[in-house]
């Protein structure tokens, strides 16, 4: 079985534009979460969603958002972009989105903001 | 508020020679999850083990072992007879069962270096 795939891979930014992120989970798995890793620190937590509906956020400015599509898949996006916001984005899906359920993570999409 | 700390940033050793990565957790439910995850340089995430608060048992896979202590608030993680594919960083993460976000926080990770 495929596992959690996310696209792009990288992407090169500059200050104040727009990104999306795309994120498919592994089938059968009905939530996805979004994190931020930056060098040197932990994943973080943004959101997570379940069966479409957004179950959860982090600490995170509004400038972040996402949503997630009947077939499961996500987006997020992050407007007026920060020198700050590059990092590692990474997906993770799991097959309830209870705090017990292990969480599968992608390879993530690596963003720089110039 | 849920806080985990792994002190060690780097580690460093020989291989062959056994190794421990620190957790320290903080959370107020009695409830939780404690979760341990490696992180090669490919960057993707693996999840190696959960473990749920009323569940103290050390638990062994090969040369992994995990050792969960509560009263302490550890969730301490070692590796016998290292090998140089352990290189990684790795990351101790908690889940609490009680409203809030349900996701995980994690500590800022051990960077695990195995010498030849």
């Amino acid at each position: 079985d495929a596992g959690v795939t996310q696209s792009p891979t990288h992407l090169i930014k500059t200050r104040g534009q727009q990104v999306t992120l795309r994120c498919s989970p592994i089938s059968g798995h009905k939530s996805v979460s979004w994190y931020q890793q930056v060098l040197g620190q932990g994943p973080q937590f943004i959101f997570q969603y379940y069966e479409k509906e957004e179950r959860g956020r982090g600490n995170f400015p509004d400038r972040f958002s996402a949503r997630q599509f009947p077939n499961y898949s996500s987006e997020l996006n992050v407007n007026a972009l920060l020198l700050g916001d590059s990092a590692l984005y990474l997906c993770a899906s799991s097959r309830s989105g209870g705090p017990s359920n292990e969480q599968f993570f992608g390879p993530g999409t690596r963003l720089t903001v110039l | 508020a849920q806080k985990v700390t792994q002190a060690q940033t780097e580690i460093s050793v020989v291989e062959k020679e056994d190794v421990t990565l620190d957790c320290v957790y903080e959370t107020r439910d009695t409830t939780y999850y404690l979760f341990w995850y490696k992180q090669p340089p490919s960057g993707e995430l693996v999840f190696l083990i959960r473990r749920n608060s009323f569940d103290e048992q050390n638990e062994i896979s090969g040369r992994y072992s995990w050792n969960f202590q509560k009263s302490t608030s550890s969730f301490n993680f070692t590796i016998t007879a290292s090998q140089v594919v352990d290189s990684a960083v790795y990351f101790c993460a908690l889940s609490e069962s009680g409203g809030g976000a349900d996701g995980l926080t994690f500590g800022k990770g051990t960077h695990l270096i195995i010498q030849p």
